[in-house]
């Protein structure tokens, strides 16, 4: 297996401009987390699903902020508008449950100008 | 509610001595116990996890931890450092069945 893959690895944008950050788990993995990782706050939780349907999206930070997830092999997470506080790594991982280790993708560098 | 507590954010030891990175967890069931590592510009990747079986886990690199119920503990040590061994260090724990919760890293920084 090709294991979480992300993309784009790296976007740059203006501030106000719609981002849109794309996730492929690994086969099989009923659960799909979407972190964020900055300097300042360290790696946040966003939102995770299990098998498509969104669990806990408490660590969202904004209605700006939205993620899908709908089929088992691709999910979303959109910034709009996004704002230069956004800038940030954003790392999907993929879990295939109980005592399974959490695959994660090599991140999307996201920088707003 | 599960919490990951790691005692240091930035740990600096030299290369060939020992390195002791500190987590502890609260957990309102048996958890699942890990730790992930993190080089400069990559995703987190497994060092070892412990899930019930042995309490003395090895792991990748020459990495090991210890769980220790009574003290709530999942610490991670290596007898000699290398430079390579220069990352940032998560424990994350795994209640049964539930979802992943991350401490906040510790930074292990090897001094020539």
């Amino acid at each position: 297996d090709a294991g979480v893959i992300q993309s784009p690895r790296h976007e740059v944008t203006e501030m106000g401009q719609e981002v849109t950050l794309r996730c492929k788990p690994i086969s099989g993995h009923d659960y799909l987390f979407w972190y964020r990782q900055t300097m300042m706050r360290g790696l946040e939780l966003l939102i995770y699903f299990n098998n498509n349907v969104p669990i806990d999206d408490s660590g969202m930070p904004e209605d700006r902020f939205s993620a899908k997830m709908p089929n088992a092999s691709f999910s979303t997470l959109k910034i709009q508008p996004s704002e230069p506080r956004d800038s940030a790594v954003y790392f999907c991982a993929s879990w295939p449950g109980v005592a399974g280790e959490l695959f994660f993708g090599e991140g999307s560098r996201l920088t707003v100008l | 509610a599960q919490s990951v507590t790691q005692l240091g954010s930035h740990v600096s030891v030299s290369e060939g001595a020992l390195v002791l990175l500190r987590c502890n967890y609260s957990s309102s069931v048996p958890p699942y116990l890990f730790w992930y590592v993190q080089y400069p510009n990559q995703g987190l990747q497994l060092l070892l996890k412990y899930t019930s079986a042995a309490t003395l886990v090895k792991g990748i690199n020459g990495f090991e931890a210890e769980f220790k119920k009574s003290e709530t503990s999942f610490h991670l040590t290596k007898p000699s450092a290398h430079m390579s061994d220069a990352a940032e260090y998560f424990c994350a724990v795994s209640p049964y069945g539930q979802n992943f919760v991350f401490g906040p890293g510790t930074r292990l920084s090897v001094l020539p």
